[in-house]
């Protein structure tokens, strides 16, 4: 079983770009959460989807989208990137309690 | 959001145990109490998680206090790889709730 997988591993962008983040989930699982963790914080949740629809949301702005696919992959995507939006950005997979992390994608914004 | 409140670092000697404290004062009934690790470089990772009763697994055991105001990760003999950011977390309910992590406590595991 591979795991929770995320790609790309690193990205730059500047600022006003748009990125897309993917995540597949572990094997069996159908729900994918999304994270940013800033350096030196804890991860901050950013959404939750569940049978393709977003199921929870955390405070984050309108810019964060997200969609889960019908194989239960999931894409984050981020508009008009911002110098604050350079982050860890993780994937979580889970079919119960406990939740599978990503080794994330390193995002950075110039 | 619900809080816990952890010590912000703490130090261990590897092959001896390691007690780390949560407090969770406000805890509601039906919270319940999930511990996730941090390793350098790498996304969390899930250790244990309990409701009421103390609970072991292969990782680690938790001992939730009577009141559930409290409650603390045993890590039975540490070693150089449980060198971690420890979060301790609560959820409303034990299904696939969202994570609310806080700064979490840093473990330095001395050889």
């Amino acid at each position: 079983d591979a795991g929770v997988t995320q790609s790309p591993t690193h990205l730059i962008k500047t600022r006003g770009q748009q990125v897309t983040l993917r995540c597949s989930p572990k094997s069996g699982h159908d729900t994918v959460s999304w994270y940013q963790q800033a350096l030196g914080q804890g991860p901050q949740f950013i959404f939750q989807y569940y049978e393709e629809e977003e199921r929870q949301r955390g405070n984050f702005p309108d810019r964060f989208s997200g969609h889960q696919f019908p194989n239960y992959s999931s894409e984050l995507n981020v508009n008009a990137l911002l110098l604050g939006d350079s982050a860890l950005y993780l994937c979580a997979s889970s079919f119960g309690v406990e939740q599978f992390f990503g080794p994330g994608t390193r995002l950075t914004v110039l | 959001d619900a809080k816990t409140t952890q010590p912000n670092s703490m130090e261990s000697n590897e092959e001896e145990p390691v007690h780390l404290p949560c407090n969770h004062s406000t805890i509601s009934g039906t919270d319940y109490i999930h511990w996730y690790r941090q390793l350098p470089s790498q996304g969390p990772e899930y250790v244990i998680h309990g409701l009421t009763s103390n609970v072991n697994n292969r990782m680690a055991s938790l001992a939730i206090a009577e009141d559930r105001k409290s409650s603390t990760l045993i890590l039975h003999r540490a070693t150089l790889r449980d060198a971690a950011v420890y979060y301790c977390i609560r959820t409303f309910q034990g299904g696939s709730e969202k994570l609310v992590f806080g700064k979490g406590t840093k473990l330095t595991v001395n050889p």
